[in-house]
């Protein structure tokens, strides 16, 4: 069975620096999706960013960047410029490419906090 | 374009009771996942409905069972409800591989808050 750790339960940076949320990952297979999604206090989770394994380039949306190293399992999400809309709840969720197979497996999450 | 919606917002029950959560997928969407995130947890898959049948399940009880109807919508049923069974119960739609581009991302609702007295 896969799993997905988030070793950080909490984090926080200043507007507009950086922040970097780790993830690291176990699994057998070869081929499959790994995912970083945003929940705010809404409650809707929401997709921020998607990489396909088999893809060496790090997957890249506006300010939003990925970290995703195959052979040690690991998928770190970097937030550049950090903007107070970013506050939420940050999860790492990883799933197959088999047909058929679609669960999504969620780490415990990363609490993330903008400071003015 | 109506997004993945979900009823009711909010319900409370009691041990033992049985309880009914609604589905509306995103419009085109055709596959309908349940996820179950206690507090302060990640979701935890519960079951995935395509073509009205459950196609795929995670580790929960018989407890929890679930239903598709023709037009894509989806119902999770929960009996003999226990305090664990609090939590957010989440709904992710999706449009089927065979019928959309190769990648079919799941679209989440805002979730029902299901809490257990």
């Amino acid at each position: 069975a896969q799993t997905v750790t988030q070793s950080q339960p909490e984090m926080s940076v200043q507007e507009a620096e950086t922040v970097t949320l780790s993830c690291t990952y176990d699994t057998s297979e070869s081929d499959y999706y790994l995912f970083w999604y945003k929940q705010p206090p809404s409650r809707q989770m929401i997709l921020v960013i998607r990489q396909e394994a088999y893809k060496q380039q790090n997957a890249t949306e506006n300010r939003f960047s990925v970290n995703f190293q195959k052979a040690a399992k690991s998928f770190s999400l970097k937030i550049s410029d950090s903007q107070l809309g970013d506050a939420a709840m940050y999860f790492c969720a990883y799933r197959s490419a088999g047909f058929g197979n679609e669960k999504l497996t969620f780490g415990t999450g990363t609490r993330l906090t903008i400071i003015p | 374009d109506a997004g993945v919606t979900q009823s009711p917002t909010h319900l409370i029950k009691t041990r033992g009771q049985q309880v009914t959560l609604r589905c509306s997928p995103k419009s085109g969407h055709d596959t309908v996942s349940w996820y179950q995130q206690a507090l302060g947890q990640g979701p935890q898959f519960i079951f995935q409905y395509y073509e009205e049948e459950e196609r795929q399940r995670g580790n929960f009880p018989d407890r929890f069972s679930g239903h598709q109807f023709p037009n894509y919508s989806s119902e999770l049923n929960v009996n003999a409800l226990l305090l664990g069974d609090s939590a957010l119960y989440l709904c992710a739609s999706s449009l089927d591989r065979d019928q959309g581009p190769f990648y079919n991302e799941q679209f989440f609702g805002p979730g029902t808050r299901l809490t257990v007295l």
